[in-house]
């Protein structure tokens, strides 16, 4: 059952326009929404996050929108560069007692930025 | 950066061998993780600490098991590898922010290949 889908397996976009990267979540408990990049052979880190009382996080060239009536997050990155290109996982926390910060991840979206 | 070291970096073995990984870090977190990251399944949690000498499963524990004599250290065992656990394997730290939020951060990963 998974619980957090990212239903794009790759995205590709030109350099300088948007990129636009979803994910869905079935579990109504998640209250913590994180994105992390992944360039290959390196381990993921993280980009940027958003908690449940929020709709909307910024932080420079992203932003993550988050939609808890749909059960829907985005990560847009605005302009897109070529150095942006690597694999975008969404992940999902739901806090409290000894389960804070157990993250519940994606399958990931791969990103290609064209030149 | 956080410090966050994983050895080996690489490993072969065979079927039926135990395998340990370990993960250190530098940074005082409280929480560690261990993740298998394997191709359409994003990452996936094996087992995660919340303090010495404290663990728990996570959604794919079956055939590991973990320990946390100290706060830097978390060694993950395979106790008798199988192919299914060729994959590549991420340690992550965490700590509360100042936010509330508890973002992990991950090591660079060990790769395993069980033959």
């Amino acid at each position: 059952d998974q619980q957090v889908k990212q239903n794009s397996p790759s995205l590709s976009v030109q350099e300088g326009r948007i990129s636009i990267l979803n994910c869905d979540y079935t579990n109504s408990m998640f209250d913590y929404f994180l994105w992390y990049k992944k360039y290959p052979a390196e381990g993921p880190t993280f980009l940027i996050s958003i908690s449940s009382i929020k709709d909307k996080n910024e932080d420079g060239r992203f932003t993550v929108f988050l939609n808890k009536s749909a059960k829907h997050l985005s990560l847009h990155i605005v302009p897109s560069q070529p150095g942006d290109s690597a694999v975008y996982f969404c992940a999902a926390s739901a806090a409290g007692g000894t389960s804070y910060g157990k993250l519940t991840f994606g399958q990931g979206t791969i990103l290609t930025v064209h030149p | 950066d956080a410090g966050i070291t994983q050895s080996p970096r690489h490993k072969v073995t065979e079927t039926g061998t135990p395998v340990t990984l370990r993960c250190h870090q530098t940074e005082n977190h409280r929480y560690m993780y261990w993740y298998r990251q394997d191709p359409g399944h994003g990452l996936r949690l094996i087992h995660y600490s919340y303090g010495v000498k404290d663990t728990d499963k996570g959604e794919v524990s079956d055939g590991y098991s973990v320990s946390r004599s100290k706060t830097e250290d978390f060694l993950l065992t395979l106790e008798s590898a199988t192919s299914s656990q060729t994959s590549v394997y991420f340690c992550a730290i965490s700590d509360k922010g100042t936010s509330g939020s508890y973002e992990q951060y991950f090591g660079p990963g060990t790769r395993l290949t069980v033959t």
